[in-house]
């Protein structure tokens, strides 16, 4: 079946520490995206992709870092940096040919910092 | 940059009846918006897609509306079920064009028997 795996489901940090969040998807996407979603406020953008070895940074880069090394791979890395990291991650693609195209959703990372 | 606004109230109907969500933007207009359902503790899924020239789209139990001049979507669901609660998320393009989205807060939906 073609989608976007996301894993790990539940990612525990601590004070300090660099986590990454895995998103793999296999519907051939040219753009992936990172969201984060918090309660009560929509999703915010944090890094997007359009093709391999070139990312930009959302509205909310600060504290993260992506890399696109792989068409279908867009891993994003929380850093120590991220003052407030607690929160649902969100990755997505979408085909790049078309502007009005939907995206496509993995179910998504809950970070804990502990 | 874009705002939108969703109702942030949940929305209680009765199971059969029409529910009806709303969605306003401010600022520029968008060139399409699109509509998704998500559950709780997992990621959204694409419902609908209505472009700037389109007044209307239909999918099954699904409507949309889009008013490009009270920059407004209707999104309506009609003989509702249990199924259908879940939270309803707008999302407009951004300037610019691309296929970065701007997402509202989303409204929750909850159908009673």
């Amino acid at each position: 079946d073609g989608g976007i795996t996301q894993s790990p489901k539940y990612l525990f940090r601590k004070e300090g520490q660099n986590v990454t969040l895995s998103c793999e998807q296999n519907l051939n996407h040219d753009a992936m995206y990172w969201y984060r979603q918090d309660p009560g406020q929509g999703l915010r953008l944090i890094y997007y992709s359009q093709i391999v070895n070139d990312f930009q940074k959302g509205d909310i880069a600060e504290g993260y870092s992506v890399s696109r090394e792989k068409k279908e791979s867009f891993p994003l890395t929380v850093t120590s940096a991220q003052k407030n990291p607690t929160a649902f991650y969100l990755c997505a693609s979408s085909t790049r040919q078309s502007s009005n195209t939907e995206a496509f959703f993995g179910q998504g990372t809950r970070l804990t910092v502990v | 940059s874009q705002k939108i606004e969703q109702n942030s109230e949940a929305l209680n109907i009765q199971e059969g009846k029409t529910a009806t969500l709303t969605c306003n933007y401010t600022n520029y207009s968008p060139a399409y918006l699109q509509w998704y359902r998500q559950d709780p503790g997992r990621g959204p899924v694409f419902l609908l897609l209505i472009r700037e020239n389109e007044k209307e789209k239909r999918k099954e139990r699904l409507k949309v509306t889009f008013d490009t001049t009270l920059k407004q979507s209707l999104f309506h669901i009609t003989a509702s079920q249990p199924a259908d609660s879940a939270t309803y998320l707008c999302a407009l393009d951004r300037q610019g064009g691309g296929n970065k989205l701007t997402f509202g807060t989303g409204t929750q939906l909850k159908v009673e028997l």
